[in-house]
């Protein structure tokens, strides 16, 4: 079974909102991960969040991170159409270890 | 740099036959990843490899799956015997997370439609 699981599986909201995907997970982590898939097929990186770390910030995305909770959060602000996509997140026990990916949260962007 | 490569890109085959799937990871990269994907759902673990360690095969879904990663570079991946339920895009990954670097470089993945 995977190990991450994303809420909502799909979520649609006007152009300039924000945009906000959970991630909940089962074990304790080393690092956890969020990627967009646009079109099923490479997946593109987007940030890294540490165990030891709560709050992570690139351009316009904020991921938190609760460990207590074995949740993250993913914060996209000033939405875009191109921003449509899917994004997944990743986690990884430890830092050799496999990494398994969520079942993904469905972007749409409305213009 | 070039970044991972997969071939073929699309492949059609009947049921019954084997077939063989390629990745081509980052230069250097020391993990390498194979994930499969069906419509519209998220990834399956398939098959991890790291440097010269035992691969991770848990995830393989059974035993007409088999991989491989020659000289720690290129990876093959191999079903045999082809079922309908095998239709996926198979997506390969690469990392260097023995330098820190645990984010994953994505191939475009190989679509395997099974007739």
């Amino acid at each position: 079974s995977q190990q991450g699981e994303e809420d909502p599986q799909a979520l649609s909201i006007q152009e300039g909102e924000n945009a906000t995907m959970n991630c909940s997970y089962k074990t304790s982590i080393n690092n956890l991960q969020w990627y967009r898939q646009n079109s099923g097929r490479g997946l593109v990186h987007l940030i890294l969040i540490r165990s030891n770390e709560r709050e992570k910030h690139s351009g316009r995305l904020r991921v938190t991170l609760d460990t207590s909770k074995k949740s993250s959060s993913l914060l996209i602000t000033a939405s875009r159409a191109a921003d449509t996509a899917s994004y997944f997140c990743a986690t990884a026990y430890s830092s050799a270890s496999k990494i398994i990916f969520g079942s993904g949260t469905r972007l749409s962007i409305r213009p | 740099g070039a970044g991972v490569s997969q071939s073929p890109s699309n492949k059609v085959t009947e049921k019954g036959k084997d077939v063989e799937l390629r990745c081509d990871p980052i230069s250097g990269h020391t993990a390498l990843y194979w994930y499969r994907q069906s419509l519209g759902q998220g990834l399956e673990f398939l098959i991890y490899f790291q440097g010269n360690s035992a691969p991770d095969k848990s995830g393989l879904p059974s035993d007409r799956f088999s991989a491989e990663r020659t000289g720690g570079s290129v990876s093959t991946l191999t079903i045999q015997r082809t079922q309908q339920e095998d239709s996926a895009v198979y997506l390969c990954a690469s990392s260097l997370p023995r330098s820190g670097k645990y984010e994953q470089y994505f191939g475009p993945g190989t679509r395997l439609t099974v007739t």
